[in-house]
C-alpha cells in the first residue's frame, strides 16, 4: 500500500512550457485533491475531484487543468507555464461517505516546480 | 482575506517543555479544525482533529483546544520531542455538498532543542 504517489519530484520548465503533474493513489478514495504551497503560506486548492469524471475548481485554478478519468489517478496539466506557478504541488486523497463518515486528507510527498 | 491564521511563524521550545500553537479563524462557518504536521520533502500528514461541538480533544502528547467564541484553537504537545520539529498547519473545514473541503493557515515552523 503506497498511498499517494507523485511524479516527478523536482522539474525546471521554461516559461511557456507545459507538463503533466502525476498523481496516483492506491486507497480507493473517491476524493482527490490538488494544492500549491508557495514559501510561507499555506496550502491553497488548486482543483478537486469527488469521483471519477467529476473535477471542479478550487480557490487558485488559473493556469492549471485536471483531468479524472479513473478513481486511482489525478493529473494536473500546466499549459503555459509561469513564473508565478513556481511552487510545492501537493496531491491528496479522502473518502467521503457523507458527513458522517469521511476521513482526512492523505497527502502525497510533493513535486517542487521551477519556472524560469 | 486569510480566513485561517497562523500568526507566529516560529517557535523554539527545549525538550521536556511544553509547545503551544496557536491559530485564529475568521469563518464562524467552519464546523471541523484539524492540524497537520509537515517535515522538509514530505507531504504534510494528519495530526489530530476536533470538532466545533467539543472544546477539546486529546490523542496521547497532543491536545486541540477550540475556543469558539474567540475563533482560536491551539495544539498543546507535552512534552515536546526533538522529533517534534516539523512545520504545523491548521487547518479548518465548512461541510457542503462538495465534501470536506480545508482552508489551510500558513503554518508555524517548531523547533524544539535537546
Amino acid at each position: 500500500n503506497a498511498g499517494v504517489t507523485q511524479t516527478p519530484k523536482f522539474r525546471i520548465l521554461k516559461i511557456g512550457q507545459s507538463m503533466t503533474l502525476q498523481c496516483t493513489q492506491d486507497m480507493n478514495h473517491n476524493y482527490m485533491y490538488w494544492y500549491r504551497q508557495d514559501p510561507g503560506m499555506g496550502l491553497k486548492l488548486i482543483y478537486y475531484s469527488v469521483g471519477a469524471g467529476i473535477t471542479d475548481k478550487g480557490e487558485v485554478p488559473n493556469g492549471y487543468n485536471v483531468s479524472r478519468s479513473t478513481t486511482e489517478d489525478f493529473p494536473l496539466r500546466l499549459e503555459l507555464a509561469a513564473p508565478s506557478q513556481t511552487s510545492v504541488y501537493f496531491c491528496a486523497s479522502s473518502y467521503y461517505g457523507g458527513r458522517a463518515n469521511q476521513e482526512t486528507q492523505y497527502f502525497g510527498p510533493g513535486t517542487r516546480l521551477l519556472v524560469l | 482575506d486569510q480566513q485561517v491564521k497562523q500568526n507566529s511563524p516560529s517557535l523554539s521550545v527545549q525538550e521536556g517543555r511544553i509547545s503551544i500553537l496557536n491559530c485564529d479563524y475568521t469563518n464562524s462557518m467552519f464546523d471541523y479544525f484539524l492540524w497537520y504536521k509537515k517535515y522538509p520533502a514530505e507531504g504534510p500528514t494528519f495530526l489530530i482533529s476536533i470538532s466545533s461541538i467539543k472544546d477539546k480533544n486529546e490523542d496521547g502528547r497532543f491536545t486541540v483546544f477550540l475556543n469558539k467564541s474567540a475563533k482560536h484553537l491551539s495544539l498543546h504537545i507535552v512534552p515536546s520531542q526533538p522529533g517534534d520539529s516539523a512545520v504545523y498547519f491548521c487547518a479548518a473545514s465548512v461541510w457542503n455538498n462538495a465534501g470536506n473541503m480545508l482552508t489551510f493557515g500558513g503554518g508555524t515552523r517548531l523547533m524544539v532543542k535537546p
